[in-house]
């Protein structure tokens, strides 16, 4: 069960901005919201996370719903190298334990 | 050099054989992951250890095992390998608070004739 929901494939044109949706419905008030990328032949490779307020780093911006049961990962000018494999994951305060599920596919045009 | 090390690359091997796949990290960090992943498919976690004295097992152990030698180092065996668990296998660390993300290795590509 991999608690989180994403479509499987999205398309973007090079350097415009790309928004990743990601549903977690279930996820509890002590669950981080992760995002990871896997590009082929390689690990994953982390991105952005965040708890409730909405994180900005170099790599990408995260914008957690109030009701924290949806994300959206932004990036905001995309590349030929953004194409890959992106995972939204739920991790347990805890225990840092990651459940991956199918992940979405972006493919990037130029 | 990479944070995380994992050894070797690529494997081939025969079914029944004794496999152990290396992981070693230089980022200082207490929490290591063993997770394989099958094509077109996210990645399952295998074990886990919160520090040396500490083992657990993830969602998918039976068949493996493993051994933390040290705060650096994590192995992953298969005692008696089976063509299904040919697959890419990822080492990960993370640091103990809670939360925080994981660490990476480029993986294994292990096949099991």
């Amino acid at each position: 069960d991999a608690k989180t929901t994403q479509p499987n494939s999205m398309e973007s044109n090079e350097e415009e901005p790309v928004h990743l949706p990601c549903n977690h419905s279930t996820i509890s008030g002590t669950d981080y919201i992760h995002w990871y990328r896997q590009l082929p032949s390689q690990g994953p490779e982390y991105v952005i996370h965040g708890l409730t307020s909405n994180v900005n780093n170099r790599m990408a911006s995260l914008a957690i719903a109030e009701d924290r049961k949806s994300s959206t990962l932004i990036l905001h000018r995309a590349t030929l190298r953004d194409a890959a494999v992106y995972y939204c994951i739920r991790s347990n305060n805890a225990g840092n334990m990651l459940t991956f599920g199918g992940g979405t596919r972006l493919m990037v045009k130029p | 050099d990479a944070d995380v090390t994992q050894t070797p690359r690529n494997r081939i091997t025969k079914t029944g054989k004794r496999i152990m796949l290396e992981c070693s990290q230089t980022k200082g960090h207490d929490r290591m992951y063993w997770y394989r992943q099958d094509p077109g498919l996210g990645l399952r976690l295998i074990y886990y250890s919160f520090d040396v004295k500490d083992i657990n097992k993830g969602e998918i152990s039976d068949g493996y095992s493993v051994s933390r030698q040290a705060q650096a180092k994590f192995s992953l065996s298969l005692e008696s390998a089976i063509p299904n668990q040919t697959a890419l296998y990822f080492c990960a660390t993370s640091d103990r608070q809670g939360g925080q993300p994981q660490h990476f290795g480029d993986g294994t590509r292990l096949s099991i004739l």
